[in-house]
C-alpha cells in the first residue's frame, strides 16, 4: 500500500481559478511534508514545506496540515497556465533510520486552461 | 543556470551493458542523493551520501553503485542493465541530511534499456 496517497489524479481549472490538491499519509511517523512541482522534462522543484498543524502561505500557494488526520492539502489561487504541471506530495519520518529519504505520492496532474 | 548538473540527459543502452550517470551540484550542499522515477512507481529513494560517505542504500540490487570522487559529485554506475531499469534517474542534494531539509533535484537522466 502506498504510504502517501494523492487525489485527484488529475485536475483541470480555468485560468484565475482555485486549484485544490490533497494528500493523505498512512504512516503516523511522517511528520514533515513537502509539495513539489514538476514541469515536463524537468526535475521536481520544492514549492513549500509544512511541518506544523495549520496553514502556511507563500504567495499564491497555501498548504494546510492536519497531523491528527495525516492530511495535507495545497491550494493554488489565481491559477496560471504556467502552474500546469505534476504536483507531488512528499513526506519524511524524523525518526527514520534511513537518512535523507522522502516518500513521494504518485502525483496530481494539474492543467490550467485559458 | 542549473545548480545540479546531470549528464547525459538521455541515453539508450543495450540489455547487459553498463552505464554511468554523472551528477555535479554547485549549491554547496553536503548531502547528495539518487532517486528513480518510472512509469510504474512514484519517485523512489535509492541512496544518500553525506560528506562523500554512503549513509543509506535502499536499492535491493548491487548492480547499482554510487561513486563520489569529490564532495559535490555523486555518480551512479549501473551494471548488467535490464529493461526494468528503464527510468529517469534524479540526483538531488540538501544542505545536510537532517530530515527537515528540503531536497533540490537535478533535471534527470532518462535511461531506456532495450
Amino acid at each position: 500500500q502506498q504510504k502517501v496517497q494523492q487525489s485527484p489524479e488529475s485536475l483541470s481549472v480555468p485560468e484565475g481559478g482555485m486549484a485544490s490538491l490533497n494528500c493523505t499519509s498512512s504512516d503516523r511517523n511522517f511528520q514533515y511534508f513537502w509539495w513539489y512541482r514538476q514541469h515536463s522534462g524537468e526535475g521536481p522543484k520544492a514549492l513549500m514545506s509544512i511541518f506544523s498543524d495549520g496553514d502556511k502561505k507563500e504567495g499564491r500557494f497555501t498548504a494546510h496540515l492536519n497531523k491528527a488526520s495525516l492530511h495535507v492539502s495545497l491550494h493554488i489561487r489565481d491559477s496560471q497556465p504556467s502552474d500546469s504541471a505534476l504536483y507531488f506530495c512528499a513526506a519524511s519520518d524524523p525518526g527514520t533510520q534511513v537518512v535523507g529519504q522522502l516518500t513521494f505520492g504518485r502525483g496530481t496532474r494539474l492543467q490550467v486552461y485559458a | 543556470d542549473p545548480k545540479i548538473i546531470q549528464k547525459p540527459k538521455y541515453l539508450v543502452a543495450v540489455t547487459g551493458s553498463e552505464k554511468i550517470l554523472i551528477c555535479e551540484q554547485y549549491l554547496g550542499h553536503n548531502a547528495m542523493y539518487w532517486y528513480r522515477q518510472s512509469a510504474k512507481k512514484p519517485l523512489e529513494f535509492m541512496f544518500s551520501y553525506s560528506y562523500q560517505k554512503l549513509m543509506d542504500n535502499q536499492t535491493a540490487s548491487s548492480r547499482f553503485q554510487p561513486q563520489s570522487s569529490k564532495k559535490n559529485h555523486l555518480d551512479l554506475q549501473i551494471t548488467a542493465l535490464k529493461p526494468d531499469d528503464s527510468a529517469t534517474y534524479f540526483c538531488a542534494s540538501s544542505p545536510r541530511t537532517l530530515s527537515g531539509n528540503t531536497l533540490y533535484f537535478g533535471e534527470g537522466s532518462r535511461l531506456i534499456v532495450v
